[in-house]
């Protein structure tokens, strides 16, 4: 069973521009849920998609945006992009959004605005 | 407000011994704590979930141990190997409405020949 993965892999930006993350969820996951990790802060929540629908947002700002397509698939777009953007981009998925359900995550995104 | 302390910050153990890593938090209303490992580079990978009933766990040379009532785990590691190299971060849940979770920022283990 393919585990979760997330393209690109790496990317480098310069301030301003927008860039686009893309995750494939697990077959059968119906959650997505997207993290910001940097060395400083560890890992931060940005939002939870579960059937197309957000269901739980971070303390991001509105550049910070994301949606899920029918077959679970999930993109996150940041806009504007500045120099603190700079960080590893998790994406996880679950089965369901149960309490005790399980969270896979994928490799990341290593995205670096110059 | 929500949060998950884990100590130590890092630390630097020979191949073959054993390490513990805490993690203590004030996540309410409680639902499950789990221990993630997590390469450098790479995704963090599950290594256990306890719930609130359960004390301890074990995932082969890991064993995760859950106090609720002083809200404190901890994650023993049994004959380290190179290979354990890595941040493990402690993940509270809180049962609210839907599933939030509440990261620690890790401990960095290193494992020297």
């Amino acid at each position: 069973k393919a585990g979760v993965t997330q393209t690109p892999r790496y990317l480098i930006k310069t301030r301003g521009q927008q860039v686009t993350l893309s995750c494939s969820p697990i077959s059968g996951h119906r959650s997505v849920s997207w993290y910001q990790q940097t060395p400083g802060q560890g890992l931060q929540f940005l939002f939870e998609y579960f059937s197309e629908t957000q269901r739980n947002k971070g303390n991001f700002p509105g550049r910070f945006s994301g949606r899920q397509f029918s077959n679970s698939r999930s993109e996150m777009n940041v806009s504007t992009l500045e120099l603190g953007d700079s960080a590893l981009y998790l994406c996880a998925s679950s089965a369901t959004v149960g309490m005790n359900t399980e969270a896979f995550f994928g490799q990341g995104t290593r995205l670096t605005v110059v | 407000k929500n949060q998950v302390e884990q100590s130590p910050q890092s630390l630097i153990i020979l191949e073959g011994k054993n390490c513990t890593l805490q993690c203590n938090y004030t996540v309410s209303p409680f639902s499950n704590l789990r221990w993630y490992k997590q390469d450098t580079g790479r995704g963090p990978v599950s290594l256990t979930i306890m719930t609130f009933s359960e004390n301890t766990k074990s995932n082969g040379r890991y064993t995760a141990t859950l106090d609720a009532d002083t809200k404190q785990s901890s994650l023993h590691i049994t004959a380290s190997q190179l290979s354990d190299s890595a941040s493990y971060i402690c993940v509270v849940s809180a049962r609210t409405g839907f599933q939030k979770l509440v990261f620690g920022t890790g401990t960095r283990l290193l494992v020297s020949p």
